[in-house]
């Protein structure tokens, strides 16, 4: 258990639909990170967020928008749901950033088929 | 994005056989990390290195900082039925605020 819990494992829906997926980064991490892994892919990145602020931007669609409330946890919403959107989406949280930082540990990861 | 070179892609090996695969990058990098995923589940960590040249050891596994700061490689030996699954490698450099960058994976198949 890495300690970064995501919910809901699973979410089955239609085109054109909205989702939100959730992030409990662990205990203490003030890095969340949000990754898109599709069917044997790789993990591509998303978004980055430090104690609330974004931080870095990767390769996230306009229609998806993400941000870390104040408590530290983090959601990630996903709109206007295309088939290609069906993919693994995981969070992952880090100890620290700036210089030389910590590891990175992912949550189990949220299932998204769109159907 | 910064795009990390993993190989092998896959690999099929007999059980008791040493594995070794590398990661490369364009760029330098201050960590590497190495991960295991399992069909299914969240990547799940292996190794942590941060400083150039430092080899550092998991029980079977063994993983290096390459002395560039541009290449890793992990080294699985004696491997067993379990080590099946996928082992990616991912790089962190500072001056994108510390996004870590992965590798496309390397898939391990042991055959008893």
């Amino acid at each position: 258990d890495s300690g970064v819990t995501q919910t809901p494992k699973h979410l089955i829906t239609a085109t054109g639909q909205r989702v939100t997926l959730r992030c409990s980064p662990r205990s203490g991490d003030l890095s969340v990170y949000w990754y898109q892994q599709s069917l044997d892919q790789g993990l591509q990145f998303l978004i980055q967020y430090y104690n609330g602020e974004e931080r870095a931007k990767g390769n996230i669609l306009e229609r998806f928008s993400a941000q870390q409330f104040p408590d530290l946890h983090s959601e990630l919403n996903l709109s206007s749901l295309e088939l290609g959107d069906s993919a693994l989406y995981f969070c992952a949280s880090s100890p620290r950033v700036g210089g030389y930082t910590g590891e990175l540990f992912f949550g189990e990861g949220s299932r998204l088929t769109v159907l | 994005g910064q795009q990390l070179n993993q190989s092998p892609q896959s690999m099929f090996i007999q059980e008791g056989e040493d594995v070794s695969m590398n990661c490369t990058s364009s760029s330098i990098f201050n960590t590497w990390l190495w991960y295991k995923q399992d069909p299914g589940e969240g990547p799940v960590l292996l190794i942590a290195l941060y400083k150039a040249g430092e080899l550092t050891s998991n029980g079977r596994l063994t993983a290096q900082f390459g002395i560039t700061r541009k290449d890793s490689f992990l080294n699985i030996s004696a491997s067993i039925p379990s080590d099946v699954g996928i082992y990616f490698c991912a790089g962190q450099e500072t001056n994108t605020g510390n996004q870590f960058y992965f590798g496309t994976g390397t898939s391990l198949t042991v055959i008893p």
